[in-house]
């Protein structure tokens, strides 16, 4: 079962930031926030990942709170062809060889 | 495209029936990962290889087998198939083996995956 809760759907205008939550209230201290997104039904795709600190890469910025019990993953300038499911992981430093996705957000960026 | 690849793209196949799926890493990767994505689980780990042994193991069936060969490219053997078994399968592969690595090493680039039909 996933460690991690995020909301089924969400809805983006083209162009404008995707802002996407996760909530993750009991990651332990050497537990990593992970993202994937997986487009139609090709292979999931690694976005970004991040231990306490923000983190920003090409793709997207991930921001978690202080108290790391939740994150964000934000696409700053969303396009249609960032329409996807996104998955939230959470993933241990010590035995981080399976990766428990959920059900994901399934973002739809609208012209 | 991750650089690593499966084959193949499509099978159709029988209940009752076996099939090997086969998996090649991106180059220097030595671990390989299979999950399995069904219309009603979601995305589940299988298994884990890395340099030729087993690693870590998931929701994988007794009917279900794997091995990473010398060159490091992957099999899933599925046998006495049901209908149940008609699944997205996807194969990953990173440089490291999980546990303990920088995390960096242990991102795991996913393939396009092989879609079972089992009739």
């Amino acid at each position: 079962d996933a460690k991690t809760t995020q909301p089924p759907s969400m809805d983006c205008a083209e162009g404008r930031a995707a802002n996407l939550p996760c909530n993750h209230s009991t990651i332990s201290g050497n537990e990593y926030v992970y993202w994937y997104r997986q487009i139609h039904s090709q292979g999931p795709q690694y976005i970004i990942h991040g231990l306490k600190n923000n983190e920003t890469n090409e793709m997207a910025s991930l921001i978690i709170t202080e108290d790391r019990k939740s994150s964000t993953l934000i696409l700053p300038h969303a396009t249609l062809r960032d329409t996807a499911v996104y998955y939230c992981i959470v993933r241990s430093y010590y035995n981080n060889n399976d990766m428990r996705f959920g059900a994901g957000t399934r973002l739809t960026v609208k012209p | 495209d991750s650089g690593v690849t499966q084959t193949p793209k499509h099978l159709i196949t029988a209940t009752g029936q076996r099939v090997t799926l086969r998996c090649s890493p991106r180059s220097g990767d030595l671990s390989v990962y299979w999950y399995q994505q069904s219309l009603d689980q979601g995305l589940q780990f299988l298994i884990q290889y890395y340099n030729g042994e087993e690693r870590a193991k998931g929701n994988i069936l007794e009917r279900f087998s794997a091995q990473q060969f010398p060159d490091l490219h992957s099999e899933l053997n599925l046998s006495s198939l049901e209908l149940g078994d008609s699944a997205l399968y996807f194969c990953a592969s990173s440089v490291g083996g999980g546990s303990g690595s920088a995390p960096f090493y242990n991102e795991q680039f996913f393939g396009p995956g092989t879609r079972l039909t089992v009739l």
